[in-house]
């Protein structure tokens, strides 16, 4: 079975501009979840969805945003990227909303670079 | 507030012998979970041991093992015969058991194994 999915693996865009990354779940996942991880630090969570529902949502600003499809992949939008949003991006996926004790399988992760 | 914290930026240890990673973290719960990733320089967070906050029995993995005290929420993880391959970063985290869904994790620890 394919892990997690995402894409694309690296990007780079300028200031101001706006940025879409997709996740897909292992088969059968039905949450999914999306962190950032600025370099020298760990994950910070960003938000979590199960059954295309919002479950929960981190500190972050509204200009992020996601959505999680009927297949169960999920894109995170960023608008008006800043300096500060060059991170790598996690997706993990789980069979259900609470992770089944740390069930949770992570991508590799998108690179995003805001210049 | 919860949070993780992993005292030790860098450690070093000569192959095949033992090692351990400090972890402390804050939190007014009782259920819990808390869990040791690794990220190796794929990238991919690859959950290592996870721990029960109501056994009071220490996990063990193959040759993983944590030392969980409670009253002192101190959660360090022991590697021992370590192998090259286990040169990654190392991060501790934690999550609440029922009613909150994000994982909360330190800044990691950067593993060097010396040959």
């Amino acid at each position: 079975d394919a892990g997690v999915t995402q894409s694309p693996t690296h990007l780079i865009k300028t200031r101001g501009q706006q940025v879409t990354l997709r996740c897909s779940p292992i088969s059968g996942h039905k949450s999914v979840s999306w962190y950032q991880q600025v370099l020298g630090q760990g994950p910070q969570f960003i938000f979590q969805y199960y059954e295309k529902e919002e479950r929960g949502r981190g500190n972050f600003p509204d200009r992020f945003s996601a959505r999680q499809f009927p297949n169960y992949s999920s894109e995170l939008n960023v608008n008006a990227l800043l300096l500060g949003d060059s991170a790598l991006y996690l997706c993990a996926s789980s069979p259900t909303g609470q992770g089944l004790v740390g069930g949770y399988t992570f991508g590799s992760g998108t690179r995003l670079t805001v210049v | 507030a919860q949070t993780v914290t992993q005292s030790q930026p860098e450690m070093s240890v000569q192959e095949a012998e033992t090692v351990t990673l400090s972890c402390t973290y804050d939190t007014s719960e009782s259920d819990y979970y808390l869990f040791w990733y690794k990220q190796p320089p794929s990238r991919q967070m690859i959950l290592v041991i996870r721990q029960e906050a109501y056994k009071q029995q220490n996990a063990t993995e193959n040759r993983f093992s944590v030392n969980f005290q409670k009253a002192a929420k101190s959660f360090s993880l022991k590697i021992s015969d370590s192998q090259l391959g286990d040169a990654a970063m190392y991060f501790c985290a934690y999550r609440v058991r029922d009613s909150n869904y994000q994982l909360i994790w330190g800044a990691g620890t950067k593993l060097i194994i010396k040959p």
